[in-house]
């Protein structure tokens, strides 16, 4: 299995522009999250998804937005890009969003990362 | 709200020692809390996940051990060595909403040969 992949794994974005940070996982995961990883401040939920079809807001889900057409994939989008938003991205997916599983069900796997810069 | 805190943020010791890092949280509403490594540049690799039922999990030379009641939980590291040298972030999930996992900022450890 190749895990969870991420492209781009740099990205330099000028202010206003649009794009499309991707996420892939094989582990036929049902939950899929977005994180911002920024000095000093750990790892912010953006956005998650518990199923293909199922999205909602984590923490700082505005400039955002996301989709889960198939299990497999979890693409992030920035509408329009912001400085604010330049920072490190990370793609995550495990079994279940819920609870009660087991360590197994619950246990994330990361993806490598994307570094984004916004001037 | 839930927060997690982590302290100190940065630790040096020297190699062979035994460390503990801590975590606490202001909240003890958890359903599990969950010990991450990260590599400089690198994704997080889960190491170790405690049940809120649990007290402890161990693999290898790492022990987390959880206090609910008092909101804190520790990663026992025995034997340091130069490859333990990486970030240490813990992270718990809320019985309020269980689906957003919520992390620390983290414990950067070095290991001096």
């Amino acid at each position: 299995n190749a895990g969870v992949t991420q492209t781009p794994k740099f990205q330099v974005l000028k202010t206003g522009q649009s794009m499309t940070l991707q996420c892939a996982q094989d582990m036929n995961h049902e939950y899929m999250s977005w994180y911002r990883q920024d000095p000093g401040m750990g790892l912010r939920l953006i956005h998650y998804s518990v199923g293909a079809g199922i999205t909602d807001q984590g923490e700082v889900p505005n400039g955002y937005n996301v989709s889960r057409s198939t299990t497999e994939d979890f693409p992030l989008r920035l509408l329009s890009a912001a400085p604010s938003q330049t920072s490190v991205y990370f793609c995550a997916s495990s079994y279940s969003g819920s609870p009660g599983g087991g360590s197994r069900q619950e246990t994330q796997y990361f993806g490598p990362g994307t570094r984004l810069l916004v001037l | 709200k839930q927060e997690v805190t982590q302290i100190p943020a940065a630790l040096s010791v020297p190699e062979g020692e035994n460390l503990v890092l801590n975590c606490s949280f202001t909240d003890s509403a958890i359903y599990n809390l969950q010990w991450f490594r990260q590599d400089p540049g690198k994704g997080l690799t889960s190491l170790l996940l405690i049940q809120s039922s649990q007290r402890e999990q161990t693999s290898g030379r790492l022990n987390a051990s959880l206090d609910k009641s008092s909101g804190r939980s520790t990663l026992y590291i025995a034997a340091s060595q130069p490859g333990d040298s990486a970030t240490y972030l813990c992270a718990v999930r809320p019985l309020s909403s269980a689906s957003k996992i919520i992390f620390g900022s983290g414990t950067r450890l070095s290991i001096r040969p």
